[in-house]
């Protein structure tokens, strides 16, 4: 079955720097989405992505944060100058453009600590 | 207002129970409802998915949605240890393609 590959599994940055956090999503998917979880609270939506720009984004995904397609298969999240409260884990999800709710797959995630 | 709000559990219960898992939300433009399972540290896994009041039942799980009353449930018949897990209901609405989850019910079943 097709997977939504992320990695790294667990990243540890100092507080002050640049992350990236790397996805891979499912081939002919055409949306791509980062979502993240602080522990022990909710799966947050941050930013989806279609046809190379942004198409929805949360207030929490400020200019901190940026995301890129750098080629036909990859799809990253940058957290610039990282602070203690971006630790969390970062999920990726694709979907297919004509499926709703029902077409998302997530990935595995990545945590993040910051110290 | 938060816009979906889930019982926290935990939830415990013995083997071959019924579970009942319930979420409420606020805002009537929501279309779509899925139940997610999520095993510790993993990404969130798609269970079910309805856009329509009434049941939609696969295998042992069978979700249910009230928009009369915004009330999401999702059973589980005859659970198994397998079943341990949090899941997450979610919402989608409109035109949008973000999803927002409630804060996630971690359930045990014990054998």
């Amino acid at each position: 079955e097709p997977e939504v590959t992320q990695t790294p599994s667990h990243q540890v940055t100092q507080m002050g720097q640049e992350v990236i956090l790397r996805c891979v999503p499912i081939s002919n998917h055409l949306y791509f989405y980062w979502y993240r979880q602080i522990l022990g609270q909710k799966v947050e939506f941050l930013v989806s992505f279609y046809n190379n720009e942004i198409s929805e984004k949360s207030e929490i995904f400020d200019d901190q944060f940026s995301v890129e397609r750098p080629d036909g298969s990859n799809f990253t999240l940058k957290i610039r100058s990282t602070k203690l409260e971006d630790s969390a884990m970062y999920f990726c999800a694709s979907s297919e453009p004509q499926r709703t709710g029902d077409g998302y797959t997530f990935g595995s995630g990545t945590r993040l600590t910051v110290v | 207002q938060k816009e979906v709000e889930q019982d926290p559990g935990p939830l415990s219960v013995p083997e071959g129970a019924i579970v009942s898992l319930n979420c409420t939300y606020s805002n009537s433009a929501f279309q779509y409802f899925m139940w997610y399972r999520q095993y510790s540290r993993k990404g969130p896994e798609l269970l079910m998915y309805t856009y329509s009041s009434g049941n939609k039942e696969d295998g042992r799980f069978t979700a249910q949605v009230d928009k009369s009353s915004k009330y999401i449930s999702l059973f589980i018949r005859d659970s198994q240890p397998s079943d341990s897990a949090t899941y997450l209901c979610a919402k989608q609405g409109g035109s949008a393609r973000q999803l927002t989850f409630g804060s996630g019910t971690q359930l045990t079943v014990l054998p």
